[in-house]
């Protein structure tokens, strides 16, 4: 089955500058790639996604890159702001496969 | 339209026992996954449902099994408990039904083991 990884595994941010966070999967037929925002003690929610028939997708402060060749992808959340302390977790899935997510990224913006 | 609840929302149980745990899913949704939430383990896959049919499972021993019914709430039940299940249990549904859209996760059920 799918095996997704996340690095690095907690990152720590000045406000206003830019978090990077990388995620490899191991399944060449994944087509969907989902990343997830969950605050402290709350649940998790989709914040942004990308199919394969795309390179890169943007909303806002946050975008996301696919690299199919190599089989990664990346989550990119530019200024950063307090509010995007979190915990985010990439995943990955194929038609009718189970939804694969990694092990998470603490991300911790410091004032 | 309200949103995935989970019921009960926290539960202490001892060794060996069993426990059930239930979630109602956005109404129109169809697919209902569960996954288990541990510290640094992330979320891991438990099994998904569709149309009361389990369509994945994750590598979990047979302690586990759920369930869904006709009007789409499931169920997963844990059998002879451990330690080691003490976890966030969350369930999720999606409107989508091949596995490649959003999941509305529930507020989880947490569950602790003595």
């Amino acid at each position: 089955g799918e095996n997704v990884e996340q690095h690095p595994s907690t990152l720590s941010v000045q406000e206003g500058d830019s978090a990077v966070i990388k995620c490899t999967y191991s399944d060449s037929a994944s087509n969907y790639f989902p990343w997830y925002k969950q605050e402290l003690g709350k649940r998790p929610q989709l914040i942004i996604d990308i199919r394969s028939n795309v390179g890169e997708k943007k909303d806002q402060r946050i975008a996301v890159t696919l690299n199919k060749t190599a089989k990664h992808f990346s989550l990119h959340i530019t200024e950063t702001q307090p509010e995007d302390s979190a915990v985010y977790f990439c995943a990955a899935s194929r038609r009718n496969n189970r939804l694969a997510f990694g092990k998470g990224n603490q991300v911790v913006v410091i004032p | 339209k309200a949103g995935v609840t989970q019921t009960p929302r926290y539960l202490i149980k001892t060794r060996g026992q069993q426990v059930t745990l239930s979630c109602s899913p956005i109404s129109g949704h169809r697919s209902v996954s569960w996954y288990q939430q541990t510290p640094g383990q992330g979320l891991q896959f438990l099994f998904e449902y569709f149309s009361e049919t389990q369509r994945n499972k994750g590598n979990f021993p047979g302690r586990f099994s759920g369930r869904q019914f006709s009007n789409s709430r499931s169920e997963m039940n844990v059998s002879t408990l451990e330690l080691g299940d003490s976890a966030l249990y969350l369930c999720a549904s999606s409107l989508d039904t091949t596995n490649t859209g959003e999941l509305f996760f529930g507020e989880g059920s947490r569950l602790t083991v003595l």
